[in-house]
């Protein structure tokens, strides 16, 4: 079946620190990734996505690249700051209905 | 308002209790969703709709109902409401096209719903 697996959280990291969050995928066929943002007592808002083999989505300072080959859509930030401070979640869209990972929570600090 | 938006943003009822959540969509978008969030299971997919009178079940849909006999709205009804039931429900909409690789996926503010 299609399914997401993010890294456990809560990540905490220090203003400036480097940020990755993992996310592997199991899927049949050429789904479409996401990262999805949700901050405190709102919805999900669309970070970045990606819709094939090697693309790298990008936005805020944040990429992640589409790797086929271990079906990974890993996120990094170089620089985080306090208001990246939110829940993150990976998302697959194989066909209808997008899957979702458990969703990271990182808190920075200053 | 243009957007989605979900009514009530916060509710508390009771066992037993039909409830049931709106979700109204200004786009015209084809698809429509209904998830829930709990801790430890990101978001779960309950129901969702192609089109108008057009639903599929998601990953959780028992103690479900929903309808869609406008493209604009899709209500989700609890039956009889159950403690476990307990959770934020999010709405989202989105526009497919087979012209377009364009397949963003809008949400809803979420509504905080507690079964006593």
């Amino acid at each position: 079946g299609n399914s997401v697996t993010q890294m456990e959280g809560p990540v905490t990291l220090s203003e400036e620190a480097f940020l990755t969050i993992n996310c592997t995928y199991t899927a049949t066929g050429y789904p479409s990734l996401f990262w999805y943002v949700q901050y405190p007592g709102e919805g999900l808002q669309l970070l970045l996505k990606a819709t094939k083999a090697d693309d790298k989505g990008s936005n805020k300072g944040f990429e992640a690249t589409y790797r086929k080959e271990t079906t990974s859509f890993h996120l990094e930030k170089g620089s985080v700051q306090v208001s990246d401070s939110a829940v993150y979640f990976c998302a697959l869209l194989p066909r209808n209905d997008m899957r979702f990972g458990a969703g990271t929570r990182l808190t920075v600090k200053p | 308002d243009a957007g989605i938006t979900q009514s009530p943003r916060y509710k508390i009822t009771e066992t037993g209790r039909q409830v049931t959540l709106m979700c109204h969509q200004t786009w015209s978008h084809s698809y429509m969703f209904w998830y829930r969030q709990d801790l430890g299971h990101g978001l779960r997919l309950i129901y969702y709709s192609a089109a108008a009178d057009i639903t599929d079940k998601g990953e959780v849909p028992d103690g479900y109902v929903v309808s869609r006999s406008k493209t604009e709205n899709f209500p989700l009804t609890l039956e009889s409401a159950t403690r476990s039931q307990t959770s934020v429900y999010f709405c989202a909409s989105r526009q497919d096209s087979p012209l377009i690789n364009y397949n963003e996926q809008f949400f809803g503010p979420g509504t905080r719903l507690t079964v006593l």
